[in-house]
């Protein structure tokens, strides 16, 4: 069973585009974690949310509890935004990782 | 900026044989983790620590792995026995306790290990 379910599984935009990922999960949650993951491997999170909504540059990410659903929106992309985004939630301090939503922005 | 260290970038070895991998979390963090990803899938949670002691552990930890934190900076995941599955990239991540914001996870670079 798949605790975390992500939409869609690959994404291609033109750069410019505003794109959506939605995460939806289905365990009670401490918080839950956008993550990027770089071509090479490396990991970079980018937000940690437990309620509303944050902005970072052009990345925004919303949560709404009762739902169980969370968005990662960005705006104007741009190639450099080209990456695997993986949402994770947080129980206790035990992790729930979405297979991940692959990103290419064309220029 | 603050960074969790990671050692060794990859390693290879024989099956059977044990491994440990190194991690350096950020210093003030109080909550660290080791995560596993096997090539082409999702990131899997393998163990959590605190105050000294694993804290949440998945299915996936058994009794081959074990973590500790010899020192006041090293905190390291061992795998006793090795076998051809436990390739992966294997994550190292902590976290502070602090003010919402603070509140971040930091991955570590990762390190590959290849079991032969």
């Amino acid at each position: 069973k798949n605790e975390v379910e992500q939409s869609p599984q690959n994404l291609t935009a033109q750069e410019g585009e505003f794109i959506t990922i939605n995460c939806s999960y289905s365990v009670g949650i401490s918080a839950l974690h956008w993550l990027q993951q770089h071509p090479g491997g490396g990991i970079v999170s980018l937000f940690m949310l437990s309620s509303g909504k944050k902005k970072h540059g052009r990345l925004i990410a919303t949560i709404n509890i009762q739902e169980k659903h969370s968005s990662l929106h960005i705006t104007a992309s741009h190639p450099r935004d080209s990456a695997v985004y993986i949402c994770a939630v947080r129980t206790g301090n035990q992790f729930y990782f979405g297979t991940g939503t692959s990103l290419t922005v064309i220029p | 900026e603050p960074e969790v260290t990671q050692t060794p970038s990859h390693q290879v070895t024989q099956m059977g044989q044990e491994v440990i991998l190194r991690c350096v979390p950020i210093s003030n963090h109080l909550y660290f983790y080791w995560y596993r990803q096997i090539l082409g899938q999702k990131v899997e949670f393998l163990v959590s620590f605190y105050n000294n002691e694993i804290s949440e552990k998945s299915e996936i930890f058994d009794d081959q792995f074990s973590v500790e934190r010899p020192d006041g900076s090293n905190f390291t995941l061992k795998i006793r026995s090795t076998k051809l599955e436990d390739s992966a990239m294997y994550f190292c991540a902590s976290r502070s306790l602090g003010a919402a914001g603070a509140n971040v996870l930091t991955f570590g670079a990762g390190s590959r290990l290849t079991v032969l």
